[in-house]
């Protein structure tokens, strides 16, 4: 499958916690963007990286968030001290350039007991 | 700041009954425009988009959308819809130049 892959798929944590996931572009696309879900939403704008430069960061994403991409393949999201708040779905995609389309992976859904 | 509004939230249709689900979007900058499917259990998939030229767009599965530009608009249609057509459906925009702005989805159900 050479679609966007995202690791782990579900995640239950305990609040306070810290959580990593991972996303995996399609192979050659310079664009990666974190999408965050919440239900009866549509998926919200996180942050979005060109190669290895992150470029924007959403308000939403507080101090507790990180995401890097460090040698412009792979990303990883990490949340800090999680908080009831947010348990979501986090969407990971991919595109070549500005005028494609985004690829979305099958997400990971974050839950905060 | 800009938007996209859905404002069919549920809809519930029988088999071989036209579909038209709205989506209208905030006036202002450039205008690209999608339509994404989440069937149960599965990842977005693009169903369609219109970045320029002939507003009739045709995608995959039978979809079709027209982009309106003097009402702001970009309904998706299908003439005739199936039981295989049950899930969340969702219109987005992108934003400057990367990111997508979306709205709040339709979830479909179709009745075999």
């Amino acid at each position: 499958d050479t679609g966007v892959s995202q690791d782990p798929r579900h995640k239950i944590t305990k609040r306070g916690q810290n959580v990593t996931f991972r996303c995996d572009p399609i192979s050659e696309h310079n664009r990666l963007y974190w999408y965050r879900q919440t239900l009866g939403q549509g998926p919200e704008f996180l942050t979005y990286f060109q190669n290895e430069a992150q470029l924007e960061k959403s308000r939403l994403l507080s101090d507790r968030f990180s995401a890097e991409r460090p040698k412009g393949s792979f990303s990883t999201l990490e949340i800090q001290r999680t908080e009831q708040g947010d348990s979501a779905m986090y969407l990971c995609a991919s595109n070549p350039g500005q005028l494609n389309e985004q690829f979305f992976g099958p997400g990971t859904r974050l839950t905060v007991l | 700041a800009q938007s996209v509004s859905q404002h069919n939230h549920h809809v519930i249709l029988s088999e071989a009954a036209s579909l038209e689900l709205g989506c209208n979007y905030s006036y202002g900058g450039t205008v690209n425009l999608f339509w994404y499917v989440q069937y149960p259990g599965q990842h977005l998939q693009l169903l369609l988009k219109y970045f320029s030229g002939d507003p009739l767009v045709k995608g995959i599965k039978g979809f079709e959308a027209e982009f309106i530009k003097s009402k702001f608009s970009f309904n998706l249609r299908k003439p005739s819809v199936q039981w295989s057509d049950t899930a969340e459906y969702f219109c987005a925009r992108g934003s400057g130049t990367y990111k997508y702005i979306f709205g709040t989805g339709t979830r479909l159900k179709v009745l075999a």
